[in-house]
């Protein structure tokens, strides 16, 4: 596509819930990165991935926490049994490849409120 | 571990007029990259600029540059000729040349008045 596209754009859910966020890179782009983005916080680091390899899942809180794209395009992050500390923005960005050289796009990020 | 800190809250600026958006950096990487990125109520996430942290130059991308100071490990913004639409957070990133992620600051709140 265009641009990044992530659904849905709103979540809200019970605690003890899972949810699924979406990504949809843009077309051809090889990197994908999740960020999760506190209100009033810059965005962190969660994991990232080339093609369908997850290469780096250093900033994923604890085990509820998991991604993958299983096919190099679409990302999936689930968090199971959510808690209300995972109240955030989530952002999915991609880059055509990995390196410094090449900007990331950002999506439009999931708003996800836990009840 | 690299870490960006952003000192100012909020800034204001009338329009018209220049304002600078400050931001220090730790690392103890030579190679890296920097980044000025801009959110505005749509929630987007969009690139303003970026700086190779290799070439001595200043970045500049219109009304937009960078003042950066290698040694003192500062990467400050400057906006000329503020505009209504320039009202937004801003962050300021690195990104090691080693790996892949960023690392945010904590943004500064620019409020644009005319």
């Amino acid at each position: 596509g265009a641009g990044v596209s992530q659904s849905p754009r709103y979540k809200v859910t019970k605690r003890g819930q899972d949810v699924a966020l979406r990504c949809d890179p843009i077309s051809g782009h090889v990197s994908l990165y999740w960020y999760r983005q506190a209100l009033g916080q810059g965005p962190e680091f969660l994991t990232y991935f080339n093609y369908e390899a997850q290469q780096d899942k250093s900033g994923l809180p604890n085990d509820r926490f998991s991604a993958e794209r299983p096919e190099g395009s679409i990302s999936t992050l689930t968090i199971q049994r959510t808690e209300q500390r995972d109240s955030a923005m989530y952002r999915c960005a991609s880059s055509f490849l990995t390196g410094a050289n090449y900007g990331y796009t950002f999506g439009s990020g999931t708003r996800l409120t836990v009840v | 571990a690299q870490t960006v800190t952003q000192s100012q809250p909020e800034m204001s600026v009338q329009e018209a007029e220049t304002v600078t958006l400050s931001c220090t950096y730790d690392t103890s990487e030579s190679d890296y990259y920097l980044f000025w990125y801009k959110q505005p109520p749509s929630r987007q996430m969009i690139l303003v600029i970026r700086q190779e942290a290799y070439k001595q130059q200043n970045a500049t991308e219109n009304r937009f540059s960078v003042n950066f100071q290698k040694a003192a490990k500062s990467f400050s913004l400057k906006i000329s000729d503020s505009q209504l639409g320039d009202a937004a957070m801003y962050f300021c990133a690195y990104r090691s040349a080693r790996y892949s992620t960023l690392t945010f600051g904590k943004g500064t709140m620019l409020l644009v008045s005319p």
